[in-house]
């Protein structure tokens, strides 16, 4: 357990539904980072945060996906009008901001399946 | 575009032998270099992290070294145990913060 918390585990939606993901980082570490892996593949990069600032957006975070951080503090993740495409897990990391050459500590994810 | 590939994608070896896992990266402007393992429906843990200015890294019966020149890392287990099962990624921090992973070599270690 690193201390990067995830909710839900698991979520099953169908098609056209908005779902949204929580993450819990380790409390003192100011960046927090979303990344997307699907079956066979490593993470990709989706966005990150420093404190309440979103600081980068990849390219793969289309306009039905949508991320904030509003205190600085635990981060959602919405994707609305979910696609069998957005079935993945979704992977949330944080670290502690001081250096930019840190470790990211992950946590346990969220398994999302569109049907 | 920076690529990260691992080779090979699977490898079962008997328990005790040495091993060695590959990654290379085509862009060689990273600020470091992380070995993850992750087991099965699980997030990553982060076994090794190589910056930029260093050559190896060593913990327990793992080493990883890296050549940035070349674009290549390699993580060397000793000793391998059934418990190492796992899939072990690469990945790259590159500007703007974001990990940039290999797709993983699926490691079973058979007692």
């Amino acid at each position: 357990d690193t201390g990067v918390s995830q909710n839900p585990r698991h979520k099953i939606t169908k098609r056209g539904q908005n779902v949204t993901f929580r993450c819990d980082p380790i409390s003192e570490h100011n960046r927090l980072y979303w990344y997307r892996q699907t079956l066979g593949q490593g993470p990709e990069f989706l966005t990150y945060f420093q404190n309440e600032a979103q600081l980068e957006k990849s390219r793969l975070l289309s306009d039905r996906f949508s991320a904030e951080r509003p205190k600085g503090s635990f981060s959602t993740l919405e994707i609305q009008r979910t696609e069998q495409g957005d079935s993945a897990m979704y992977l949330c990391a944080s670290s502690l901001g001081g250096r930019l050459q840190e470790t990211q500590y992950f946590g346990p994810g969220t398994r999302l399946l569109v049907l | 575009k920076q690529e990260v590939t691992q080779i090979p994608a699977a490898l079962s070896v008997p328990e005790g032998e040495n091993l060695v896992l590959n990654c290379s990266f085509t862009d060689s402007a990273i600020y470091n270099l992380q070995w993850f393992r992750q087991d099965p429906g699980k997030g990553l843990t982060s076994l090794l992290l190589i910056q930029s200015s260093q050559r190896e890294q060593t913990s327990g019966r793992l080493n990883a070294s890296l050549d940035k020149s070349s674009g290549r890392s390699t993580l060397y287990i000793a000793a391998s145990q059934p418990g190492d099962s796992a899939t072990y990624l690469c990945a790259v921090l590159e500007y703007g913060n974001k990990l940039v992973f290999g797709a993983g070599t699926i490691l079973r270690v058979k007692s």
